[in-house]
């Protein structure tokens, strides 16, 4: 059982440069979620879903685009990175219910110089 | 702005020792209330939650204490080992709002020494 999976694990990219982070899971979860890590600013929200063909806005949304074509997928993407994005990022996945456990991937480490 | 306050950023604890991280919250809203702890290099995990209606929750070494008028919960880990060394989360979650948004505390970085 794979869980939640990111891809790439790292990356380095030039200011100016778009990319995607691709995050899949395998269990089934309607919501899914992206964060940033920063030191001291623990673990932020950029956008979420609440199910295929749904997004929102988070805490940090500015800079990114998310899509949800496929429930089990969520995809974060930078149209023109800034060195503000050097970050860690890391997706997450829960299911609809009372426990509310999330789910996190092992998170994309991303420098922008 | 930051919903959920934690503290301390650091914490460095003697191998047995308790270790002990704080959270307060603002949104009365919130009712959930669940710890993750991270690995460096790993996401985060989840390890302890409890729910406003219960005072304390214990599970093994963890213990959560929940003050719901204080709005404050905090952690504590009882006879601390090398190996709970990690970053350790505090968060809150709206249940009823039906977007499961998980709100973070800035995280706490526990080094039990040997």
């Amino acid at each position: 059982n794979a869980g939640v999976t990111q891809t790439p694990k790292f990356r380095v990219l030039k200011t100016g440069q778009s990319m995607t982070l691709l995050c899949a899971q395998d269990m089934n979860h309607e919501y899914m979620y992206w964060y940033r890590q920063d030191p001291g600013m623990g673990l932020r929200l950029i956008h979420y879903s609440v199910g295929e063909g749904t997004t929102a806005k988070g805490e940090v949304p500015d800079g990114y685009n998310v899509s949800r074509l496929k429930k089990q997928n969520f995809l974060l993407g930078l149209e023109s990175a800034a060195p503000s994005q050097t970050s860690v990022y890391f997706c997450a996945s829960s299911l609809l219910s009372l426990v509310a456990e999330a789910f996190f991937g092992q998170g994309t480490r991303l420098t922008v110089v | 702005q930051q919903q959920v306050k934690q503290s301390p950023q650091s914490l460095i604890v003697q191998k047995g020792g308790i270790s002990i991280i704080n959270c307060a919250y603002e949104n009365t809203a919130f009712d959930y209330f669940p710890w993750y702890q991270q690995f460096p290099g790993k996401g985060p995990a989840l390890l302890i939650a409890i729910r406003p209606d219960v005072s304390e929750k214990k599970e093994g070494r963890f213990t959560i204490s929940f003050n719901k008028s204080a709005k404050q919960f905090s952690l504590h880990i009882m006879d601390s080992q090398p190996g709970d060394s990690a970053t350790y989360f505090c968060a809150a979650i709206d249940l009823g709002s039906g977007t499961y948004k998980y709100i973070f505390g800035t995280g706490t970085r526990l080094k039990v020494l040997a």
